[in-house]
């Protein structure tokens, strides 16, 4: 059973298109987050949810929009694709309470052409 | 502005022998520090941890040290195997869950 699972792990797409990555964890924790790496592998962080509200937004286009639906999900769409949108997104979770470490999905390889 | 450095994109070590990944972090109000793994197409995951309260935390062949003075965190894996070949995350928490990573070390041990 996997617990933070994010789809799709790849995904080509032409720029200017509009995608989503969906993200699903099975731990029961209340925070949800979305991470981009970059092409020179540094970590950072987009936006983090705790159940379902919007904690933490990092500065990032107005085109990448978050969504909770509840607090085991957590979507990412993101409008008008640019090619510097072209990275690894990894969804994580971790509990909210205390020093709680992350748990994270496989990555979504996002490639912009 | 990159928080959590981590100088040395990768390191070699012969098989048996001590890896030593390091890590400097710039903000004093990080209290708890963790190193996460990673391989090749998967999400990272949980190696280790310590709070700011203490300077040692060991598990097994991981031992994770921390210098608040130097603002300094280093993972020692004695002894390197094969398989601990992987990319290498420090990261250091703020309060609210907010994890700042560094940019990674692949570490390769060589059989």
């Amino acid at each position: 059973d996997t617990a933070v699972s994010q789809t799709p792990k790849y995904l080509v797409t032409q720029m200017g298109n509009d995608k989503s990555i969906k993200c699903e964890q099975n731990l029961g924790h209340d925070t949800m987050y979305w991470y981009k790496q970059d092409s020179k592998k540094f970590l950072k962080i987009m936006f983090s949810y705790n159940n379902k509200e919007l904690i933490i937004n990092e500065t990032v286009p107005n085109r990448f929009s978050p969504k909770s639906p509840d607090k085991a999900h957590l979507n990412l769409h993101i409008n008008s694709l640019e090619l510097g949108d072209s990275a690894v997104y990894f969804c994580a979770s971790s509990q909210s309470q205390g020093y709680g470490e992350l748990f994270f999905g496989e990555g979504s390889r996002l490639t912009v052409l | 502005d990159q928080q959590v450095k981590q100088n040395s994109p990768s390191l070699s070590v012969q098989e048996g022998r001590i890896s030593i990944l390091n890590c400097d972090y710039t903000n004093s109000m990080f209290d708890y520090f963790l190193w996460y793994k990673k391989y090749p197409a998967e999400g990272p995951t949980f190696l280790i941890s310590i709070s700011s309260i203490k300077d040692k935390n060991e598990d097994g062949r991981f031992t994770v040290f921390l210098n608040k003075s130097a603002k300094h965190l280093s993972l020692h894996i004695v002894p390197s195997q094969p398989g601990d070949s992987a990319v290498y995350f420090c990261a250091a928490i703020l309060t609210g869950n907010q994890f700042y990573f560094g940019t990674g070390t692949s570490l390769t041990v060589i059989p």
